[in-house]
């Protein structure tokens, strides 16, 4: 009865380098979110998505950042080209169906991105 | 006591204390106040939420307090333990389809 898994946990990337992060939601939930957190802060919307659908994606920078949610396989966020300032926590939360409130969600451990 | 750190205000109790954290909210058209509670290294976990309908509501050893009127939010946690500590979070959100909006944080440090 996993919940929902996040990896790599730590990712050091040099600037410039594309970062990968993989969220597998819940079993049987089909909706996630992606959240950013930067050090001694709250969390940030960044993105919504069902399997293969973005439903909501106002949070996320428009260039360089990028993400999916396949029929099959887990949900990736991508960053391209990393800077420093994308050294952050980024947490996937997701919940069962549309329409859920995200009071709903169960979020991941997180997965700590370091731009060197 | 209550202090506000370099970063994240720190409110620092003995095991056994009563605990009251507290957060101020932006959006009176919210539905849903929630706590979340987030140790060194992990996720957020969901603690207890109130409808904006409500002012109070108790779960397991916490309470939590809605107050509309200045748009103000607490979290009363009864009998500390050291288990406790972590950084506290409100949250705010619509219902049906919508999105978290964080609050800054509170870090709890509970001494034996």
């Amino acid at each position: 009865n996993a919940g929902v898994m996040q990896n790599p946990r730590h990712l050091v990337r040099r600037r410039g380098q594309e970062a990968r992060l993989r969220c597998s939601p819940v079993k049987g939930h089909s909706h996630v979110y992606w959240y950013r957190q930067l050090p001694e802060e709250g969390l940030k919307f960044m993105v919504y998505l069902q399997k293969e659908n973005i439903i909501d994606e106002s949070g996320m920078p428009k260039e360089r950042f990028s993400a999916e949610f396949p029929k099959e396989g887990p949900s990736i966020l991508r960053i391209q080209q990393v800077v420093r300032g994308d050294s952050a926590a980024y947490f996937c939360a997701s919940t069962r169906q549309d329409g859920l409130s995200a009071r709903e969600a169960f979020f991941g451990q997180g997965t700590r991105l370091t731009v060197v | 006591g209550e202090s506000v750190g370099l970063h994240l205000p720190t409110l620092s109790v003995q095991e056994g204390d009563n605990s009251i954290i507290n957060c101020a909210y932006s959006n009176s058209a919210s539905d849903y106040f929630i706590w979340y509670k987030q140790e060194s290294g992990k996720g957020p976990q969901f603690i207890i939420d109130i409808r904006s309908n409500m002012d109070k509501r108790q779960g397991q050893r916490v309470t939590v307090l809605l107050n509309k009127t200045v748009k103000h939010l607490s979290l009363q946690i009864a009998a500390t333990q050291p288990g406790d500590s972590a950084v506290y979070f409100c949250a705010e959100t619509g219902s049906g389809y919508s999105t978290l909006t964080f609050g800054k944080g509170t870090m709890l440090l509970v001494s034996p």
